[in-house]
């Protein structure tokens, strides 16, 4: 079965300060892929990352990064030097071989970043 | 313009009304979503289907219907609606595999 744990359900923070938003994921499969989403007050969902089984690469996108290990089942999402418009709800989702067009999806961590 | 569009963005309706939510998209994908979301539960998939002749169930099919009258159209109807279907409604799209860009969602509060 597949699974995603957000455990975090809200996090708040003061501008400036990093945040890490953790995701831990089940599947049996050996080939998968991982996202993260951001839901800003707005409602759409506007896609981050995609990283696949294999590269275990840490990945750095300006003030983003995220850490994959799949020792610890983890991909972790962190945001440095925080700032308001960082204030959404995140969400971690897995597909896996078994089919990869069903994605399931956490619950979602609700940040809120504080002027 | 967008890429996945939905209409409409918001609706009210009364239990036992049948409503319609459409999905459009421009991107050339041939898989197609609807996920409903509610507070706390993050994302649940509704129905997917792979291409014009093909429909899947998800997780909360129960309630619900679906009809992909084109690659580029997927519509989501609710029969009957009832209270506990007031919900937040994403429709997506992707190539086999790949990530799943998502539209801007429709709000929908059954009275």
């Amino acid at each position: 079965a597949q699974k995603v744990t957000q455990a975090q359900t809200e996090i708040s923070v003061v501008e400036k300060e990093d945040v890490t938003l953790d995701c831990v994921y089940e599947t049996r499969d050996t080939t998968y892929y991982l996202f993260w989403y951001k839901q800003p007050p707005s409602g759409e969902l506007v896609f981050l990352i995609r990283r696949n089984s294999f590269d275990e690469q840490n990945e750095i996108s300006g003030r983003y990064s995220w850490n994959f290990q799949k020792s610890t089942s983890s991909f972790n999402f962190t945001i440095t030097a925080s700032q308001v418009v960082d204030s959404a709800v995140y969400f971690c989702a897995l597909s896996a071989e078994y089919n990869f067009n069903k994605f399931y999806f956490g619950s979602g961590t609700k940040l809120n970043v504080k002027p | 313009d967008a890429d996945v569009t939905q209409t409409p963005r918001n609706r009210i309706t009364k239990t036992g009304k049948r409503i319609m939510l459409e999905c459009s998209q421009t991107k050339g994908h041939d898989r197609m979503y609807w996920y409903r979301q509610d507070p706390g539960l993050g994302l649940r998939l509704i129905y997917y289907s792979f291409d014009v002749k093909d429909i899947n169930k998800g997780e909360i099919s129960d309630g619900y219907s679906v009809s992909r009258q084109a690659q580029a159209k997927f519509s989501l109807s609710l029969e009957s609606a009832i209270p506990n279907q007031t919900a937040l409604y994403f429709c997506a799209t992707s190539r086999v595999g790949e990530t799943q860009y998502f539209g801007p969602g429709t709000r929908l509060l059954v009275l």
